[in-house]
C-alpha cells in the first residue's frame, strides 16, 4: 500500500522560502507510471494544483505559481520536494503531495494523497 | 488554463436522497474528468476518474456520467458517511484545475 507523507515547518515568515519534502513508502517514486505532485488548501477553500513532477526531472507549475515554485525529485530517499520562494500569507494552506497515475494509454488520475500539512504564513 | 464550473456550491439532501452534482469544462476534456470526495480535516479520496471508472473500495451507489464538457457524479441514495464536499478535477492537460466544489450537507 502506497504512502505519502509530508514534512517541513508549519510556520515561514513572509517573503521567505516554504520548503516541503514528501516521503514515499511501500512504492518506488521512480515508477515509470507515476507523477509526483502538491495540491494546496487554503483554510475553508477550494482546491488548487501547484505542479508535477516526474521521476527523471521533467516538471509541470501552475502559469500563476510558476515563477515561485521549483519541484525536485530526490531518488536515493524516495522523496520529492516543494519550494515557494516570497511567500505571504495567500500562500497559507494545507499542502498535499500526491501521485497522479497512468492506468492505462492516455487515462490518468491523483490517487494518492499524503494527510497534508498546514503552513502559515506569518510573522 | 481549462475552468471548471461545478453546480451546485451547496446542497442539503436526506438520507436517501439522489443526489447529482455537475462540472462543465471550458473546453473539451474528453474523458479526462475525475471526482474527489473530502471530510473535514482529511485529504481528498478518488471516487471516479475517466468519467465513470469507480475507484477501487467506492461503493457503488457513486456514478459519473458525461462527455466533452459538461460531467455528472451522482449519488444514487445519500448515506450519512457521505456528507462532505465534492470535487472535479479536470486531467486533460496541464494546468490540472478543480471545480470550486459542492458542499453536501443534512437537511
Amino acid at each position: 500500500q502506497l504512502q505519502l507523507q509530508e514534512s517541513g515547518p508549519g510556520l515561514v515568515k513572509p517573503s521567505e522560502t516554504l520548503s516541503l519534502s514528501c516521503t514515499v513508502s511501500g512504492g518506488s517514486i521512480s515508477s515509470s507510471s507515476s507523477y509526483w505532485g502538491w495540491i494546496r488548501q487554503p483554510p475553508g477553500k477550494g482546491l488548487e494544483w501547484i505542479g508535477t513532477i516526474y521521476y527523471g526531472g521533467s516538471t509541470y507549475y501552475d502559469p500563476s505559481l510558476k515563477s515561485r515554485v521549483t519541484m525536485s525529485v530526490d531518488t536515493s530517499k524516495n522523496q520529492f520536494s516543494l519550494k515557494l520562494t516570497s511567500v505571504t500569507a495567500a500562500d497559507t494552506a494545507v499542502y498535499y503531495c500526491t501521485r497522479r497515475h497512468r492506468v492505462g494509454s492516455g487515462i490518468y488520475h491523483i490517487d494518492y494523497w499524503g494527510q497534508g500539512t498546514l503552513v502559515t504564513v506569518s510573522s | 488554463a481549462i475552468q471548471m464550473t461545478q453546480s451546485p456550491s451547496s446542497l442539503s439532501a436526506s438520507v436517501g436522497d439522489r443526489v447529482t452534482i455537475t462540472c462543465r469544462a471550458s473546453q473539451g476534456i474528453r474523458n479526462d474528468l475525475g471526482w474527489y470526495q473530502q471530510k473535514p480535516g482529511e485529504a481528498p479520496k478518488l471516487l471516479i476518474y475517466a468519467v465513470s471508472n469507480l475507484q477501487r473500495g467506492v461503493p457503488s451507489r457513486f456514478s459519473g456520467s458525461g462527455s466533452g464538457t459538461d460531467f455528472t457524479l451522482t449519488i444514487s441514495s445519500l448515506q450519512p458517511e457521505d456528507f462532505a464536499s465534492y470535487y472535479c478535477l479536470q486531467d486533460f492537460n496541464y494546468p490540472l484545475t478543480f471545480g470550486g466544489g459542492t458542499k453536501v450537507e443534512i437537511k
